[in-house]
Order: C-alpha cells, then structure tokens, then sequence
C-alpha cells in the first residue's frame, strides 16, 4: 500500500526555520497537503495543493514539492507553532496520512 | 461558517457497533462542490483515514476497514453517520469527521479543509 514517510520529530530554536518532509513514490505526481494538530486539538488544514495557504493561515508557513518529497516550512518560528503537522495525499480514491512530525520549539 | 460536531457514545462494548453522527451546522451538506470524511486517531497516534463520503452511492471506504463500515447521508437532517461493526480495543480513539473539498476543475479530491472538535470513543471489554 502507498505510504508517506515523515520524520517522527523535529526541533527548531524560536524564530528559526524549521523544515518538514514528506517522502512518497506517487507525490510527483500528486498534491500534498499539511495538517497542523496542536496537543488535545482538532487537525487544521495548512497547505493544500503542495503550496497554497488557506485565508488565515500565516505567511509563516509555506509548502513546496520536488521530486517524491513535499515540504513544510515555517519560517520564523514560534512557540505556538510547537504541534504535531502531518501530511496527506490521495492515491485515487484512497487518502493515505503520513505518520506525522512532532515539532518542537526549543 | 461552517461547523462540524460529532456525537455519539463515548463507551461501546467490545464485539457491538460503534454508531456516530455527524452535524452540519452554517451550510447545507448536499452542496455539490464538497464531500464528507470520516478520520479517527487511536491514543498517541497519528490519523487514519476510514470513510469519504457524498451521499449513499458516493462512498469509498478504507480497505482495511471496508468488511466493517458503513455510511450514510441525512440530507433532511444535515447530517451523516459512521457505524463500524465488531468493534475491539483496537477501534478506540478520537474521532473525526470533516469537510472534503473538490478540484473546481475535474472534481477530484482535494483537502479536509473544516474539521470536527473530535469525539472520543472508548470500547471496553
């Protein structure tokens, strides 16, 4: 079964970049979307389409996709930016998840 | 705006079915340029897709868990439902439903843009 590969963590010191990937064999040829999940909170929808920002979400974040790898990335990071982030695509009909990135704000 | 709100009971007995309804509130469900879904996240893990859904002849069911799920769509009462028979231990978790988008362009799937506060459910022995 299609499979999307996240590092299990990543740390990142307050007002640095941070950087997350999501590595699949079908991501060339299909979207990715990012999901922020902050602790005992619902998912929210980050970037969809690789690299588009739903309205509110901040300029902060931004997403990009070479090759089999999409890619989050929070720019100037923030304490409030500390969750969990995962990634999704479609394989057709089927949504499949990475297994998520818990991002730390030291 | 939209809102989503799961609800259903938090406690279902191992062996019996796990039933949960879905309340579409700000808008109405049978709009044509969104599905449904069905996402549930199992204690400290990460999410796991289980059903998209339109109405009764638009469904598509994670095949893991296809043998045991079923959907439906109330459209007079703007809701719709999960229930997963045959529940285990393995069946508890948080669960999701959300707002899927659709490519304006040739309709395929696109992102889970509204989602849930999320309703737990614990299946006990």
């Amino acid at each position: 079964s299609y499979e999307l590969t996240q590092p299990p963590s990543v740390s990142v010191s307050p007002g640095q970049t941070a950087s997350i990937t999501c590595s699949g064999d079908k991501l060339g040829d299909q979207y990715a979307y990012w999901y922020q999940q902050r602790p005992g909170q619902s998912p929210i929808l980050i970037i969809y389409q690789d690299t588009k920002r739903p309205s509110g979400i901040p300029e902060r974040f931004s997403g990009s996709s070479s090759g089999n790898t999409a890619t989050l990335t929070i720019r100037g990071t923030q304490s409030m930016d500390e969750a969990e982030y995962y990634c999704q695509a479609w394989d057709s009909t089927t949504v499949v998840f990475g297994g998520g990135t818990k991002l730390t704000v030291l | 705006q939209l809102q989503l709100q799961e609800s259903g009971p938090g406690l279902v007995k191992s062996s019996e079915t796990l039933s949960l309804t879905c309340i579409v509130s700000g808008g109405a469900i049978n709009w044509n340029n969104y599905y449904w879904g069905w996402i549930r996240q199992p204690p400290g893990k990460g999410l796991e897709w289980i059903a998209t859904l339109y109405d009764s002849g638009s469904t598509f069911y994670n095949p893991s868990l296809k043998s045991r799920v079923t959907t439906s769509v109330d459209t007079s009462k703007n809701q719709f439902s999960l229930r997963l028979t045959s529940v285990t231990a393995a069946d508890t978790a948080v669960y999701y439903c959300a707002r899927l988008c659709l490519h304006l362009e040739d309709s395929s799937f696109d992102a889970f843009d509204i989602w849930g506060q999320g309703t737990m459910v614990i299946v006990s022995s």
